[in-house]
């Protein structure tokens, strides 16, 4: 079925650390979208990738969509406290955007 | 995100009780989506709307729950009888075209006792 899955489920880090959460689907996608929600908040859009390969930058993120558009990545470097929070990426199966089930990131000061 | 409103916040009901959770747009779009997010189970897609008709509701879980939208700018959820399974934080999201990013409302927290 469409079922994207996500890891880790939970990271701590050390402020100024890196941090990679990954997803992976079993079926090609047609696109795949990263979202972040803060506690108590709701998804917010961070990016889209849609090319084969495709890598993206915002500041201290790099996303990254594989050659199959199996799968994908997000890479933050050295973290902040204001990057806490948890990050999915969601999977484009056609019209449907499928969720991963989220990396919970928590940064320690 | 701005352009969608969704009410209550916060609902708290008991087992048995009919809920019915609204979703208002401000901007038109094409698609509405409604999601359920549990601890447990994640963001899980329940159903979604283009252009006013239900296109796909295979995530719904079962005949207790319903949704409708009668028009571009209202979308409702109803779940009748509802579980304490079902107490979870309910989302509705639009976009304008198929790939494009999903706007989120603040959700709506169901607490079933």
């Amino acid at each position: 079925g469409q079922q994207v899955m996500q890891i880790p489920q939970y990271q701590h880090v050390q402020e100024g650390e890196d941090f990679t959460t990954y997803c992976n689907s079993s079926t090609t996608l047609s696109n795949i979208q990263w979202y972040k929600q803060r506690p108590g908040g709701h998804p917010v859009f961070l990016i889209q990738l849609v090319k084969s390969g495709e890598v993206k930058k915002q500041k201290r993120l790099t996303f990254q969509f594989g050659e199959a558009k199996k799968n994908s990545s997000l890479h933050i470097t050295a973290t902040q406290t204001t990057d806490v929070g948890t990050y999915f990426c969601a999977g484009g199966y056609g019209n449907k955007l499928v969720f991963g089930a989220g990396t919970i990131l928590r940064v320690k000061s | 995100d701005a352009g969608v409103i969704q009410s209550p916040r916060h609902e708290v009901t008991e087992m048995g009780q009919e809920v019915t959770l609204r979703c208002k747009p401000i901007s038109g779009h094409d698609y509405l989506f409604w999601y359920r997010q549990t601890m447990m189970r994640g963001l899980e897609l329940l159903i979604y709307f283009n252009n006013n008709v239900p296109i796909d509701d295979s995530g719904m879980p079962e005949d207790r729950f319903s949704a409708k939208m009668p028009n571009a700018s209202f979308s409702t959820l109803k779940i009748q009888p509802s579980e304490p399974r079902d107490s979870a934080v309910y989302f509705c999201a639009w976009r304008t075209l198929p790939h494009s990013p999903l706007h989120f409302g603040n959700g709506t927290r169901l607490t079933v006792t």
